[in-house]
């Protein structure tokens, strides 16, 4: 199973918006609903912001949001803040096992 | 509150075991499944294996299938991974998580502090 594509890197200045996107294949992304994002700051464990698309759990600020598109997932951080600059990764669902995107690096300007 | 508190992992040679260990309290165990992902020094992260509520689905990735085995005591409220024939590329910090659903979920929320594998002679 390969890892879903991320961009790289990602930036923004405080107040802005930036969509992080996702790519995987109609075998993962494509033919489940359970797809799901994490937070990663440096040292730290991964931090669950977005689940089955596009649902935040209780205590995730409403700027996170999540979307879908055929293969691509998206995630977007709206009235980006400077404690957002951090490592994001994307999960997709994929028959018998899971897989993660390969990350994407959020730098606040 | 729910907790996951991992222990075990260490240095261990190429070829050899060890035993991780995830201590789950604040939720009813046997509801969720669990699941184990791992990360490689500055990499990113990896699903390994997860397991339903009961311990009787189980799933691995292909990278460890054969070598490594997901178990769970519901009575003792934890979660195992045994880890065979342990290779060099298996070196990462591992964490375990709880899923969102009996069977699977896919939401993994929380994750256990992390725990790292050294494989190295």
């Amino acid at each position: 199973q390969s890892a879903l594509t991320q961009p790289r890197s990602v930036s923004g200045s405080p107040g802005q918006s930036v969509t992080i996107s996702c790519t995987g294949t109609s075998s993962d992304v494509g033919d489940y609903n359970y797809v799901s994002w994490y937070q990663q700051h440096p040292g730290k464990a991964p931090k669950l912001i977005i689940y089955d698309v596009n649902k935040r759990p209780s205590g995730v600020p409403d700027r996170f949001s999540g979307s879908k598109s055929g293969n691509t997932a998206s995630l977007t951080i709206s009235g980006l803040q400077a404690e957002d600059e951090s490592d994001y990764f994307c999960c997709s669902f994929a028959g018998t096992s899971f897989v993660f995107g390969t990350g994407a690096k959020v730098t606040v300007l | 509150e729910v907790q996951l508190l991992q222990s075990g992992g260490g240095l261990v040679q190429p070829g050899g075991s060890l035993r991780l260990s995830c201590a789950a309290s604040g939720f009813t165990f046997t509801s969720y499944a669990m699941t184990w992902v791992r990360q490689a020094p500055g990499k990113g992260l990896e699903w390994v294996s997860g397991l339903s509520g009961s311990g009787g689905t189980t799933y691995y990735a292909d990278s460890v299938k054969g070598r490594f085995t997901i178990s769970r005591d519901n009575p003792k409220n934890t979660l195992y991974l045994q880890m065979n024939s342990l290779r060099a590329e298996d070196t990462a910090i591992y964490y375990c998580a709880k899923d969102s659903q009996f069977i699977v979920g896919g939401a993994f929320d929380p994750w256990g502090q992390g725990t790292l594998v050294t494989v190295s002679s």
